[in-house]
């Protein structure tokens, strides 16, 4: 059984940094591109950044671009968001997201449980 | 206001049929797969279709995805109140070099 743990969601300032985590299981995490998608507070699902199976093939969100930093660690079946320079907008859930193809698509196979991010003074 | 245009709300009785849209333009819909997500609320979102038309392992054939030039349509027939949702489409755009999502449409069973 696939099964995708997001961690790392917290209430932080303005202008802070924050680092989420997602640990996988149940298939081969070095085969598959995976992302990060979020959804804010009464609003729709929104992109954030995905990662190749090796990390040849990264984007981003306009909206993160610069202050975002994806990255993965296939010896420990995890992935990561940095996220620096936190404005308000960023308040939202975050889904961690395995791709069906080992090249980011919009194939999202699987969804974690998502953990939310607080931004706020 | 999302690049992929799709209806805000949709509503139908129990055992009719609903079509969501979801309307794009040549570098998304018109160059790329579409694929369909179930979400509620508070859970993580499903894949319902993928590559336009095609059914995940357990979605049962009562949902359909289909696509003509940039445009796309999820049916969804036999309407039962467990299938109010979420809908969203998505697919990859050419032009920003990443995946988008229309507004999603939330389906109400009445």
């Amino acid at each position: 059984e696939v099964q995708l743990v997001d961690s790392g969601g917290d209430l932080v300032q303005p202008g802070r940094s924050l680092r989420l985590s997602c640990v996988a299981s149940g298939f081969t995490f070095d085969d598959y591109a995976m992302h990060w998608v979020r959804q804010a507070p009464g609003k729709g699902l929104e992109w954030v950044s995905g990662i190749s199976w090796n990390s040849g093939t990264i984007g981003y969100a306009g909206s993160v671009k610069g202050r975002f930093t994806i990255s993965r660690d296939n010896a420990k079946n995890s992935l990561f968001l940095q996220m620096n320079s936190l404005r308000a907008e960023d308040t939202a859930l975050y889904y961690c997201v395995k791709d069906m193809y080992t090249s980011p698509s919009s194939n999202f196979e699987y969804w974690g449980q998502g953990t939310l991010v607080t931004v706020s003074s | 206001q999302s690049v992929l245009t799709q209806p805000p709300s949709a509503s139908v009785t129990p055992g009719q049929r609903v079509t969501i849209s979801c309307s794009g333009s040549s570098p998304n819909i018109g160059s790329n797969y579409v694929y369909w997500y179930q979400h509620y609320p508070g859970t993580a979102p499903k894949l319902l279709i993928y590559k336009n038309n095609q059914r995940p392992s357990g979605v049962p054939d009562r949902f359909s995805g289909s696509k003509s030039g940039t445009s796309a349509s999820l049916a969804i027939s036999g309407l039962r109140s467990e299938d109010e949702a979420d809908y969203y489409c998505a697919v990859w755009d050419d032009s920003l070099s990443g995946p988008i999502f229309g507004g999603g449409t939330k389906l109400t069973v009445l």
